[in-house]
């Protein structure tokens, strides 16, 4: 069965440090992937996404992400943290792409973010 | 602000009332989703429309809760008897035809004490 492993629950980080948050997925088809991130009370934004073609994807914010094959991963990667960063990030997996494309998510990661 | 929106923002209800919930999706995306999402989790597919047409519900959806979207416009989520279990952020999102990705209103928070 498909599913998305976010294996760090909280992650802190000064401010102007550089950030990576791991996700990991399973799934049996070729992947679509998406990171979103979520600021208390409010619903996702997202930002950004991997279909195909280059690995190294660009999103909002300054936000990158490497999808790599050989190891089901998906990390997403800022060089430069900013304190209005601080929210909860979920990696999220499309599945049935051909037919409804529901999402998968990871049970996402907490970036607190010191000054 | 994605476009999507949803009403109430928050409902405080007491076990066993009936609660509904409505979503207006981005104008002209006609795939329309519901997802479920507990504290420290995340969010978790219900059910998803293509236009008026229910066309998946998971198993998370049990006979208590029912959706519509009528004309394939806005959505309504319908609890019925509702129990504490049904305490959550409940989201919606939509998706235009031929694109893949999700666009999420801002929730509705049940609080069923």
């Amino acid at each position: 069965a498909q599913s998305v492993t976010q294996p760090d629950i909280h992650i802190t980080v000064s401010e102007g440090a550089s950030l990576e948050l791991r996700c990991n997925y399973s799934y049996g088809a070729t992947p679509y992937l998406f990171w979103y991130v979520q600021s208390p009370g409010q619903g996702l934004q997202l930002l950004l996404k991997y279909f195909s073609g280059d690995t190294l994807v660009q999103g909002i914010k300054g936000f990158e992400a490497e999808f790599k094959r050989s190891q089901s991963s998906f990390n997403l990667r800022k060089p430069s943290v900013h304190w209005s960063d601080a929210a909860e990030y979920f990696c999220a997996v499309g599945v049935g792409m051909e037919y409804g494309n529901k999402l998968v998510f990871g049970a996402g990661t907490i970036l607190r973010v010191k000054s | 602000d994605t476009g999507v929106s949803q009403n109430p923002r928050h409902k405080i209800t007491k076990r066993g009332q009936n609660v509904t919930f409505r979503c207006d999706p981005i104008s002209e995306h006609n795939r329309l989703y519901w997802y479920r999402q507990t504290l420290g989790q995340g969010p978790e597919f219900l059910t998803y429309f293509q236009n008026e047409a229910q066309l998946e519900k998971s198993r998370l959806l049990s006979d208590r809760f029912s959706a519509e979207r009528p004309k394939g416009s806005f959505s309504t989520l319908e609890i019925q008897r509702t129990e504490q279990g049904d305490s959550a952020m409940y989201l919606c999102a939509t998706r235009y035809r031929g694109y893949y990705e999700q666009y999420f209103g801002p929730g509705t928070r049940l609080t069923v004490t």
